[in-house]
C-alpha cells in the first residue's frame, strides 16, 4: 500500500497569502496524484489532478506540481472561500489511497 | 446537472447488514467507472471499492473485501454498496463518486453529499 504523508497538518495564514503544501508517498507515484479540497459540512472536490492539471472551473489560484514521491500544492493568494482542508490522492496503484491532509486556516 | 445522491445509512448493531443506494442523473450512467469512498467522523477520506461500467470488474479495499459487495443496476442508473458483517470501525459517512470524464479513472469529482453509517451497539 502506498502511504500518503501530508504537511503541515495545519497551515495558518492571512488572505492574500500564499499558501504551499506538501504530499509526500511512500513510493513513486509517476505522477498519478491529485489534490481535493474540503469544507465543513461539504464533500470534497477535485482541484488538480495528474498532478497538475486543474479539474474543470478551478480558479488558476490553484497548481499542482511534483512528480515521483513529491508533490507541491499551491495557492497564490488565499481568498477568504479557500480555507479548508486539503488532501491528495494516488491511484498509481490498488488500494487507493489518502493523505491524512492538511487544514488551511484563518491565522 | 449532475447527480449523485445516496441513501440507505442509518444505525445498525455490530454484525449487522445495511445497503447503501446511490442514484444518479445527469449524466449516462453506463459510460462511468463508479466508487465508494468513506470519511470517519473527523478523519480523513478512504477509498472503499470500484466498479467498471458493465460491472464486471470490481476492486475492493482489503478491510472490506468479503464484506462488502459494490453493484450497479445500469437500467436504474445506481450504485450501490452491500454491506455486511459491520464493525464500528465501519462508522462513517459514505460517498457515491464518480470520475470527472469516461476517459479518466480513480479521480473523483462529483461527489455525492454522503450518508452516514453509524455502527453501534
Amino acid at each position: 500500500e502506498i502511504v500518503l504523508t501530508q504537511s503541515p497538518a495545519t497551515l495558518s495564514l492571512s488572505s492574500g497569502e500564499r499558501a504551499t503544501l506538501s504530499c509526500r508517498a511512500s513510493q513513486s507515484v509517476n505522477s498519478y496524484l491529485a489534490w481535493y479540497q474540503q469544507k465543513p459540512g461539504q464533500a470534497p472536490r477535485l482541484l488538480i489532478y495528474d498532478a497538475s492539471n486543474r479539474a474543470t472551473g478551478i480558479p488558476a489560484r490553484f497548481s499542482g506540481s511534483g512528480s515521483g514521491t513529491d508533490f507541491t500544492l499551491t495557492i497564490s493568494s488565499l481568498e477568504p472561500e479557500d480555507f479548508a482542508v486539503y488532501y491528495c490522492q494516488q491511484r498509481r496503484s490498488w488500494p487507493l489511497t489518502f493523505g491524512g491532509g492538511t487544514k488551511v486556516e484563518i491565522k | 446537472e449532475v447527480q449523485l445522491v445516496e441513501s440507505g445509512g442509518g444505525l445498525v448493531q455490530p454484525g449487522g447488514s445495511l445497503r447503501l443506494s446511490c442514484a444518479a442523473s445527469g449524466f449516462t450512467f453506463s459510460s462511468y467507472w463508479m466508487s465508494w469512498v468513506r470519511q470517519a467522523p473527523g478523519k480523513g477520506l478512504e477509498w472503499v471499492a470500484n466498479i467498471n461500467q458493465g460491472g464486471s470488474t470490481k476492486y475492493y479495499l482489503d478491510s472490506v473485501k468479503g464484506r462488502f459487495t459494490i453493484s450497479r443496476d445500469n437500467a436504474k442508473n445506481s450504485l450501490y454498496l452491500q454491506m455486511n458483517s459491520l464493525r464500528a470501525d465501519d462508522t462513517a459517512v459514505y460517498y457515491c463518486v464518480r470520475p470527472p470524464d469516461t476517459s479518466i479513472v480513480n479521480w473523483f469529482d462529483p461527489w455525492g453529499q454522503g450518508t452516514l453509517v453509524t455502527v453501534s451497539s
